[in-house]
């Protein structure tokens, strides 16, 4: 089963503060992502990556940068935290499969971040 | 031209009723309809998806209607559970990895 694993469940920062969320993924995928979660939006993309060092803005990059350095970790950062910030953060990998069609994105159990 | 536009927000079923929930799209480009389930306190979990050269794919007691000239999708939840309660989201897909999602909607059986 691929597993997706965030580092924290959980996290509670002050306003202005540098924020690092990691995500790692065990399947070799190629494609990450990271999502925002908050309620009646839905999920709506900030950032994804289809390779190491390639990154591509998703529908709401701002306040948000990421680093892919390693094919299996994902970070995304916060670079001065806000209050509209708070969120539940997800994060998402899936294979590149050519000719295959699309493949299901396979996503971590998310961490809730309060910026207080 | 992006959007996928879900409904109902919220669902209450009895036990053993049939939940639906709907999906609309404007882009005919898209080409994967995934549906995905989300426990409280757990990330989103692909639960059945269909190609649009499909109308129907049925899973158990999950079933996904595909209706290509209304550009509409639903997903029908047969003998609906308690153990179904959670929130549901779909989404399409560009010949990409990207999905676009819908709002979500957040179900609860009644036992």
């Amino acid at each position: 089963d691929v597993k997706v694993t965030q580092s924290s469940r959980y996290l509670v920062k002050r306003t202005g503060e540098k924020v690092f969320l990691e995500c790692v993924q065990d399947m070799d995928h190629e494609n990450m992502f990271w999502y925002r979660q908050d309620p009646g939006l839905g999920l709506r993309l900030i950032y994804f990556s289809y390779d190491v060092k390639m990154k591509e803005k998703g529908d709401i990059p701002e306040g948000y940068s990421v680093s892919r350095e390693k094919k299996e970790r994902f970070s995304l950062i916060l670079e001065s935290a806000s209050t509209n910030q708070t969120s539940m953060y997800l994060c998402a990998s899936v294979a590149s499969s050519p000719g295959q069609g699309n493949q299901p994105q396979h996503f971590g159990d998310g961490t809730r971040l309060s910026i207080l | 031209q992006q959007q996928v536009k879900q409904s109902p927000q919220s669902l209450i079923v009895q036990k053993g009723g049939i939940s639906i929930i709907n999906c609309a799209y404007e882009n005919t480009a898209f080409d994967y309809f995934p549906w995905y389930q989300q426990f409280p306190g757990k990330g989103p979990a692909l639960l059945i998806a269909i190609r649009p050269d499909v109308s129907e794919k049925k899973e158990g007691r999950f079933t996904i209607s595909f209706n290509k000239s209304a550009k509409q999708f639903s997903l029908h939840i047969m003998d609906s559970q308690p153990g179904d309660s959670a929130t549901y989201f779909c989404a399409a897909s560009l010949r990409t990895y990207k999905y676009i999602f819908g709002t979500g909607t957040r179900l609860k059986v009644l036992a």
